[in-house]
């Protein structure tokens, strides 16, 4: 059974950049599309991007190119990254499997502190 | 960016009800890329419908979708208690951003 965790320090500066892991279980890196997803306190969804192995990656153009995706084969781990953070960043953050999100992380929230 | 309006924003049911949910594109849904998730407080959201009509694993034939072009719907045709909770709508795949609708909740009347 496919099983995503999203790791990651839970409270960032703000201006600084906000880093997370997605370690997957159960399943190739190779396999699938990868995604990255928040949800700030109380609101609704927001899509952040997709990454695949290829390299080939999709952001969200509301976060101004900030957003950097990756993938490690060797740990068959994906991971986000996120620059110059600002309390608006705050949200739980969520992995998810395929371009819908057919298998999701627990989540991990994120506090950008000012 | 296709923009996603859901409807009702809130939907006051009963156990056994039948609830039906809106999703309404600002622009055509290509290839009928539309899912639905349902979320929990405090969970994850977990996907119920994908291509617009296609149950997740898992997921009770009680909940169906149906729709193509910028109409979606999400029937649940007789409400569980484990069945109150938020519903969201996603296009993904043809148009990015792969934006969500706000959300509707089902809550107990």
């Amino acid at each position: 059974q496919v099983h995503l965790l999203e790791s990651g320090p839970g409270l960032v500066k703000s201006s600084e950049t906000l880093s997370l892991t997605c370690t997957v279980s159960g399943a190739s890196i190779t396999t699938y599309y990868w995604t990255w997803i928040r949800q700030p306190p109380g609101k609704g969804l927001e899509w952040i991007g997709y990454v695949h192995h290829s390299g080939n990656t999709n952001y969200n153009p509301s976060l101004k190119n900030r957003v950097t995706m990756s993938v490690d084969l060797s740990k068959n781990q994906f991971s986000l990254k996120l620059n110059s953070v600002t309390v608006a960043d705050t949200a739980v953050y969520y992995c998810a499997r395929d371009l819908m999100g057919s298998r999701w992380g627990q989540g991990t929230l994120v506090t950008v502190s000012s | 960016e296709i923009v996603l309006t859901q409807s009702p924003g809130t939907l006051s049911l009963s156990p056994g009800d039948r609830a039906t949910l809106s999703c309404r594109a600002s622009q055509s849904v290509t290839t009928r890329n539309l899912a639905w998730y349902q979320q929990k407080p405090g969970q994850a959201p977990r996907l119920l419908i994908y291509g617009a009509s296609t149950r997740a694993t898992g997921i009770p034939d009680r909940f169906s979708g149906s729709g193509l072009g910028t109409d979606f719907t999400l029937t649940i045709s007789r409400l569980e208690p484990e069945d109150f909770a938020v519903y969201y709508c996603q296009q993904y795949g043809s148009s990015s951003p792969f934006t969500f609708g706000p959300g509707t909740k089902v809550d107990i009347k």
